[in-house]
């Protein structure tokens, strides 16, 4: 149990274009979703917490209009990256919470490369 | 603010016994130690949590000082698949108490 999907698991885009990166808790019903981004040799940064049915706490430092948070339904939360650059190329990871356990399960990851 | 100090990087030969210290001397009375690992490419995987009490699963043994300010990490029989960075964090367990991730302990297994 306790599975976390990401979708796509690479992608490839140009400059100034938007995508969208989905996550999803396959066997369980998530009320909390983190993003977490992780650029070369270095360790994952959380980005922003995401409550089901409510606006994302994003951290200091986080372009929340470019980095737009959804988290429409328990079971998928959407992160997409408005007008991408090249410096936002980057390993981008969400975990997903159930209930007030504070455990995470995590996804696969989703590398993002902006040309 | 830095949790947890752990080495920047062990090595350790195949079959033998991984230890990976953690340091977590400000640890608060209800704070868990928690161990995740990242494989190359890969999202994070839960190894083992614990309170005060020495821990073991299928994974991992997980062995909690009595002052709780450190703890090691066990694999008892290293693999090559056990190459990975390891990840020691503190957090409550119950609550909405973010996990914050250090550089880790980047282990490898050797052949």
């Amino acid at each position: 149990g306790a599975v976390v999907s990401q979708h796509p698991s690479w992608v490839i885009c140009k400059s100034g274009t938007s995508v969208k990166i989905e996550c999803r808790s396959l066997d369980f019903q998530a009320t909390t979703m983190f993003w977490y981004r992780q650029f070369p040799k270095q360790s994952l940064m959380l980005m922003a917490t995401s409550n089901e049915g409510s606006k994302a706490t994003y951290e200091q430092g986080v372009e929340k209009d470019k980095f737009l948070i959804n988290h429409a339904s328990l079971t998928l939360s959407t992160l997409t990256v408005t007008s991408a650059h090249p410096e936002d190329s980057s390993f981008y990871i969400c975990s997903a919470r159930a209930g007030g356990n504070n455990e995470q399960f995590f996804g696969p990851g989703t590398r993002l490369t902006v040309l | 603010d830095a949790k947890t100090t752990q080495p920047t990087s062990m090595d350790c030969a195949e079959g033998r016994a991984a230890n990976l210290p953690c340091n977590h001397s400000t640890i608060s009375g209800n704070e868990y130690v928690y161990w995740y690992r990242q494989i190359h490419s890969q999202g994070p995987q839960y190894i083992i949590h614990g309170l005060k009490n020495n821990e073991t699963n299928e994974m991992a043994s997980l062995i909690i000082t009595e002052d709780r300010k450190s703890s090691t990490l066990i694999l008892p029989h290293a693999t090559l698949r056990d190459t990975a960075v390891y990840y020691c964090i503190v957090s409550v367990r119950f609550g909405n108490e973010k996990l914050t991730f250090g550089t880790g302990t980047r282990l490898t297994i050797i052949p």
